[in-house]
């Protein structure tokens, strides 16, 4: 398997819902990560986690809180979101010794 | 933190002209540059990418060179095909993991 898959494809929530994004690849990378692309603008950096621990985090609201349980999932729990949370929200994964981030399709969220 | 400025921001080629892109970036520490190509409504996916210690690299039509003291780097695509249609994006990055991305370009071959 050489896909990093993401659910739900699509989601929309209201502002006090709780909801959580699935990621998981089966490729044995050790690196995955979060991202949030907005329309028309490319991917930004948001978690990042190696060896299942969290190894970057870039100043992401606490709304967002992201879970890694084992070496091939990845969550992203949402919570208390605002209508500019809206966007593509993109899970990629890597090797640590290596370059390439292999990204998923994406969950495109809507807050209502 | 590096800053990664791209241009054009939109680029339209006729089938079979090169198109070029062309990244900056602020970080000199940064060491790992690969380039996304992401199709309308589909996930970015990795065409090449190049390390510092590296001036050029070459895959099929695409290639990548990278200028160390200018910081900058370029995107060529040769003998272009309507499917080449996409927003590219450069990026920088000190190791791979945080990835720093341009703004994008969107390339538009026109039969």
């Amino acid at each position: 398997d050489t896909e990093v898959t993401q659910t739900p494809k699509h989601l929309v929530m209201g502002m006090t819902n709780k909801k959580s994004l699935k990621c998981e690849q089966h490729m044995g990378h050790r690196a995955m990560y979060w991202y949030k692309q907005k329309a028309k603008k490319p991917p930004e950096l948001m978690f990042v986690y190696s060896y299942e621990k969290l190894s970057i985090n870039e100043s992401v609201p606490s709304r967002f809180s992201p879970e890694c349980p084992n070496s091939s999932l990845l969550n992203l729990h949402l919570h208390a979101l605002q209508p500019e949370d809206s966007a593509l929200y993109l899970c990629a994964s890597s090797q640590l010794s290596g370059d390439e981030q292999f990204f998923g399709p994406g969950t495109r969220l809507t807050v209502l | 933190g590096e800053n990664v400025e791209q241009h054009p921001s939109t680029l339209s080629v006729q089938e079979g002209d090169s198109a070029v892109i062309k990244c900056t970036y602020s970080d000199s520490a940064s060491n790992y540059f690969p380039w996304y190509k992401q199709e309308l409504g589909k996930r970015p996916q990795l065409i090449i990418d190049i390390r510092s210690n590296v001036g050029e690299k070459k895959d099929q039509r695409i290639a990548v060179t990278l200028n160390k003291t200018a910081k900058h780097f370029s995107l060529h695509i040769t003998e272009t095909q309507p499917e080449d249609s996409a927003v590219y994006f450069c990026a920088g990055a000190e190791g791979a993991q945080k990835l720093v991305f341009g703004q994008g370009t969107r390339l538009t071959i026109n039969p």
